[in-house]
């Protein structure tokens, strides 16, 4: 049974560009969401998706972020225009609900570097 | 609003040592409390959480936490550390009333000296 998948492992990116993470949920697991992890620094929630719905997007930075969950395929969080700050690990997680009793699954990051 | 506070962004202890991680939590609501652990260039892999079904809660590789809501903590503790516990360890809350998302503490990172 994988777990939580996410691409790619590294990305390097040059400022400006756009960078695309993606995040295939567990199997049967309808809730994912996202965290950036910045070096020395816990998890900073950044947003919240059921299948085609943000559900609370209230960590998410209010340009050049935008995250999906469509119907059909994974999770991607996309990153346009990217600078130095953006640099950083980003984790997806996913959970068969979203109530508390339900743990999130964490797939292995996807570590961004912006040069 | 909900927020953990983890002392000590640092601890080292000698292997066969007690483990002890301190965590203190605010929240306005009854609290659900987490314990994960981060292994190097590795996801968050959950060690133990509080539910409210009881207060000494145990968990995966011999830890376990105890809530006290008088002193709004959830300590993490092992009675012998293990080489193979060097990690990063991180506390989390989420409010009763909304799971939506989990506000995790800055972490603290455990090395075992031999």
């Amino acid at each position: 049974n994988a777990g939580v998948m996410q691409n790619p492992r590294h990305l390097v990116r040059r400022r400006g560009q756009e960078a695309r993470l993606r995040c295939s949920p567990m199997k049967g697991h309808s809730h994912v969401y996202w965290y950036r992890q910045l070096p020395e620094e816990g998890l900073k929630f950044m947003v919240y998706l059921q299948k085609e719905n943000i559900i609370d997007e209230s960590g998410m930075p209010k340009e050049r972020f935008s995250a999906e969950f469509p119907k059909e395929g994974p999770s991607i969080l996309r990153i346009q225009q990217v600078v130095r700050g953006d640099s950083a690990a980003y984790f997806c997680a996913s959970s068969p609900e979203g109530g508390e009793n339900s743990p999130l699954h964490f797939g292995n990051g996807t570590r961004l570097t912006v040069t | 609003a909900q927020s953990v506070t983890q002392l000590g962004s640092h601890v080292s202890v000698s292997e066969g040592a007690l483990v002890l991680l301190r965590c203190n939590y605010s929240s306005s609501v009854p609290p659900y409390l987490f314990w994960y652990v981060q292994y190097p260039n590795q996801g968050l892999q959950l060690l133990l959480k509080y539910t409210s079904a009881a207060t000494l809660v145990k968990g995966i590789n011999g830890f376990e936490a105890e809530f006290k809501k008088s002193e709004t903590s959830f300590h993490l503790t092992k009675p012998s550390a293990h080489m193979s516990d060097a990690a990063e360890y991180f506390c989390a809350v989420t409010p009763y009333s909304s799971a939506s998302k989990i506000i995790f503490g800055s972490g603290t990172r455990l090395s075992i000296r031999p």
